[in-house]
């Protein structure tokens, strides 16, 4: 049974560019949330997917945008990066009834110069 | 912001207990005590969680203070693999709602 998966591992872009990352949720979890973790800190969210919509947003410029696919996958897309966007970004999985334990995979280093 | 306080680190010899205090003092009765780790370079990983009446899995036990504004996690045999970054949340419901993360505690066993 495949847990979270994410990619790419490592990603090094430059200010100004846009990037897409992508998380594929634990099998039979069709709730996806997005969360960003600078150098020191607890993961921030970002926002949740499910049944692809949008279904909850934490406090993110519109510059972070995102999407869920019919088999649950999503992406998260952020423009115009910023030296600051440089941060550990992480893909959560749950489903509701069994919503307490979400399941993480192994996160997205991204490092704008 | 985070809803819960926690100590920025703690030690603890391999194969002692070790306990992870939690205040959250303003908690509301719909809110559960959620603990969650994230060892170094990987994601979090759920722990257990609570409503009022104490709780063990296999990973750990949950202490909850009656007035529950209060709660310990104790690992009872820590080993070195424990050492990571331990954080205290406190959530509506066992829902899919977002989790809000602290700065937690870094949970340091030593041999």
């Amino acid at each position: 049974d495949a847990g979270v998966t994410q990619s790419p591992t490592h990603l090094i872009k430059t200010r100004g560019q846009q990037v897409t990352l992508r998380c594929s949720p634990k099998s039979g979890h069709d709730t996806v949330s997005w969360y960003q973790q600078a150098l020191g800190q607890g993961p921030q969210f970002i926002f949740q997917y499910y049944e692809e919509e949008e279904r909850q947003r934490g406090n993110f410029p519109d510059r972070f945008s995102g999407h869920q696919f019919p088999n649950y996958s999503s992406e998260l897309n952020v423009n115009a990066l910023l030296l600051g966007d440089s941060a550990l970004y992480l893909c959560a999985s749950s489903t509701p009834g069994q919503g307490y334990e979400q399941y993480f995979g192994p996160g997205t280093r991204l490092t704008v110069t | 912001d985070a809803k819960t306080t926690q100590p920025p680190s703690m030690d603890c010899a391999e194969g002692r207990a070790a306990n992870l205090p939690c205040n959250h003092s303003t908690i509301s009765g719909n809110e559960y005590v959620y603990w969650y780790r994230q060892i170094h370079s990987q994601g979090p990983q759920y722990i257990i969680h609570g409503l009022k009446n104490n709780e063990t899995n296999e990973m750990a036990s949950l202490i909850i203070t009656e007035d529950r504004k209060s709660s310990t996690l104790i690992l009872p045999h820590a080993t070195l693999r424990d050492t990571a970054v331990y954080y205290c949340i406190v959530r509506v419901g066992e829902s899919t709602d977002k989790l809000i993360f602290g700065t937690g505690t870094r949970l340091q066993v030593f041999p």
